[in-house]
């Protein structure tokens, strides 16, 4: 069955350093894919989403690019700030319309601190 | 508030007990999805439905758990006869017929 990989934390970063939490996917078709974040006592949120290869979703200067030969989905931020500490989902639908059961990762970590 | 609302936020209870869980969806979303987050995992699916139809049930849904939306709005989670395991957060999402599933804030599960 479909499946999402994503590295494991927890990620411990300066305040302004780089970003990459790397995801990776396995699916028959044509998925779409999403990164969605959970801050500390709050629910999931969608961050960014892409629904073909190719694509760039972005969103509060977060990005991620959907690359179909490497299946690969990773996350990116240039400089993050302390509020950005949360744990991150890559997710995939097997649906190009994302309106059929998410596939996630198990999450990743990020602390950012000042 | 718009989004997706799930009641109660916190539950405890003695194993055996049975527990119902509510989610309301944002009110023009026809689809409505049941997840469950264990520590330290990603959500993982166990229904969903358009309108009142169930479309799938997930493995994952032993015969003791049991969904319901019988008018198309708001759903129940059912898990009866509880067990420890079944410790978790249920995770409500919904969405329209074309487009991104939302999160409610969960409902948080404990069995003793």
């Amino acid at each position: 069955g479909d499946s999402v990989t994503q590295m494991e934390g927890p990620v411990t970063l300066s305040e302004e350093a780089f970003l990459t939490i790397n995801c990776t996917y396995t699916a028959t078709g044509y998925p779409s894919l999403f990164w969605y974040v959970q801050y500390p006592g709050e629910g999931l949120q969608l961050l960014l989403k892409a629904t073909k290869a190719d694509d760039k979703g972005s969103n509060k200067g977060f990005e991620a690019t959907y690359r179909k030969e490497t299946t690969s989905f990773h996350l990116e931020k240039g400089s993050v700030q302390v509020s950005d500490s949360a744990v991150y989902f890559c997710a995939l639908t097997d649906s190009g319309e994302g309106n059929t059961p998410l596939v996630f990762g198990k999450g990743t970590r990020l602390s950012v601190i000042a | 508030d718009t989004g997706v609302s799930q009641d109660p936020r916190h539950k405890i209870t003695k194993r055996g007990q049975n527990v119902t869980f509510r989610c309301d969806p944002i009110s023009e979303h026809n689809r409505l999805y049941w997840y469950r987050q264990t520590l330290g995992q990603g959500p993982e699916f166990l229904t969903y439905f358009q309108n009142e139809a169930q479309l799938e049930k997930s493995r994952l849904l032993s015969d003791r758990f049991s969904a319901e939306r019988p008018k198309g709005s708001f759903s129940t989670l059912e898990i009866q006869r509880t067990e420890q395991g079944d410790s978790a957060m249920y995770l409500c999402a919904s969405s329209p017929q074309v487009g991104t599933q939302y999160f409610g804030p969960g409902t948080r599960l404990l069995v003793l």
